[in-house]
């Protein structure tokens, strides 16, 4: 149980187009939502939770006019990269937990992102 | 949020116990602790959770000492496929952000 889908896996696009990632709990509804950015060889950046049905909180330093979140419903949430630039290149993951005591994240699979 | 500090790397062979501590000076009273592994290019996996004494899974121990300031992963006898990311995460509860740390590199060589 407790399964989480992230797609697409890997992403190629040109500078100044946008990209959408989606990640969605598959068999359970995930009251919180996390996005994380990693470069390689790094660990894992917070970039922003998103509660179900309100607007995401982001970490200090992240735009949240280029990195879009929407968490329309217990099950998915999505993160829009806009106008994508190079240095926008990354490793996104996202993860969810179910709210529990503990906060166990389970996690997508991961999406690579490359901005030519 | 509790700061966690781990070995930047380790280094063991094939069939070894490894112990990789976590120190959390910091925890708070309602913080669980919790490891988690990385390969390259996927997603962290949940290894094992615990908030005090020691917690036993199928893959993993998890050791805590009473102040529980640090916490110690066990990996029986590992293997090649066990190299890989660990980190050590402190946090829990509802509403709480999820920070990592930079993780300790496991080298499990032949």
């Amino acid at each position: 149980g407790a399964v989480v889908s992230q797609h697409p896996s890997r992403v190629i696009c040109k500078s100044g187009t946008s990209v959408k990632i989606e990640c969605r709990s598959l068999d359970f509804q995930a009251t919180t939502m996390f996005w994380y950015r990693q470069f390689p060889k790094k660990s894992l950046m917070l970039m922003a939770t998103s509660n179900e049905g309100s607007k995401a909180t982001y970490e200090q330093g992240v735009e949240k006019d280029k990195f879009l979140i929407n968490h329309a419903s217990l099950t998915l949430s999505t993160l829009t990269v806009t106008s994508a630039h190079p240095e926008d290149s990354s490793f996104y993951i996202c993860s969810a937990t179910l709210g529990q005591e503990g906060g166990k994240l389970f996690f997508g699979s991961g999406t690579q992102l490359s901005v030519l | 949020l509790a700061k966690t500090t781990q070995p930047i790397s380790m280094d063991s062979y094939e069939g070894q116990e490894v112990n990789i501590t976590c120190s959390h000076n910091n925890i708070a009273t309602n913080d669980y602790i919790t490891w988690y592994q990385q390969f390259p290019s996927q997603g962290p996996r949940f290894i094992i959770q615990g908030y005090k004494t020691k917690v036993t899974n199928e893959v993993a121990s998890l050791f805590i000492p009473a102040d529980r300031k640090s916490s110690t992963l066990s990996l029986p006898r590992v293997s090649l496929s066990d190299t890989a990311v660990y980190y050590c995460l402190v946090g829990g509860g509802y509403g709480q952000n999820f920070v990592f740390g930079p993780g300790t590199r496991l080298s499990v060589l032949p």
